[in-house]
């Protein structure tokens, strides 16, 4: 998975409960991103990073927040889960050197919301 | 692992035969393509990917075709094996965009 791993790799939560998803990255790449895919949407982009501490919202950002404080550290927080956050979360890393813009996933996290 | 769909569309193919999946893109101004494959429990892995200023591409055992005037990919494998079994998707881009926009998938089985 190119040096990118993500902790937890399974939570169960309950509703209204903070959580924190960390990913974590050994190859020095520039932009890191969070998906979450669930039945039916493929992957979709809910927040990502093109830098130290600079971060941009995807198309599903509502409910979420990240910080990204070093290079290999991106984390996506859910301030107060609900069940609709239920999903599989990816976390991705890409180093879009040139105009290569490959990007390569991590395992990913299975997140339930009780 | 994972399911990463309940509902998608699903090629069936017997091992040794070769495989089409496509996929039809949305933005006439998306200049990159990729193509990912997901096994179960796993996080998408990159498969091939093309330029907009090629019309195909090979890879080993792979080849996608890109068809501009109708917003249409397509990955071919070859010699299709039980590990090719598989979600497939595609993903593309365009100048100035940070992140790839990913289509929906198609689940690829593989009979022996």
């Amino acid at each position: 998975d190119a040096g990118i791993t993500q902790s937890p790799r399974h939570k169960v939560t309950e509703t209204g409960t903070p959580v924190t998803l960390r990913c974590h990255q050994t190859e020095n790449h520039r932009y890191m991103y969070w998906y979450r895919q669930d039945p039916g949407h493929g992957l979709r982009l809910i927040h990502y990073s093109y830098g130290v501490k600079d971060t941009d919202k995807g198309e599903v950002s509502d409910g979420y927040s990240v910080s990204r404080s070093k290079t290999e550290d991106f984390l996506l927080t859910l301030e107060s889960a609900t069940s609709s956050q239920t999903s599989v979360y990816f976390c991705a890393i890409s180093d879009l050197a040139g105009e290569i813009y490959e990007q390569y996933f991590g395992p990913g996290t299975r997140l339930t919301v009780t | 692992g994972e399911s990463v769909g309940l509902h998608l569309p699903t090629l069936s193919v017997q091992e040794g035969d070769n495989s089409i999946i496509n996929c039809a893109y949305s933005n006439s101004a998306s200049d990159y393509f990729i193509w990912y494959k997901q096994e179960s429990g796993k996080g998408p892995q990159f498969i091939i990917d093309i330029r907009s200023n090629m019309d195909k591409r090979q890879g080993q055992r792979v080849t996608v075709l890109l068809n501009k005037t109708v917003k249409h990919l397509s990955l071919q494998i070859a010699a299709t094996q039980p590990g090719d079994s598989a979600v497939y998707f595609c993903a593309e881009n365009w100048a100035g965009r940070r992140a790839l926009t990913f289509g929906s998938g198609t689940r690829l089985q593989v009979q022996p």
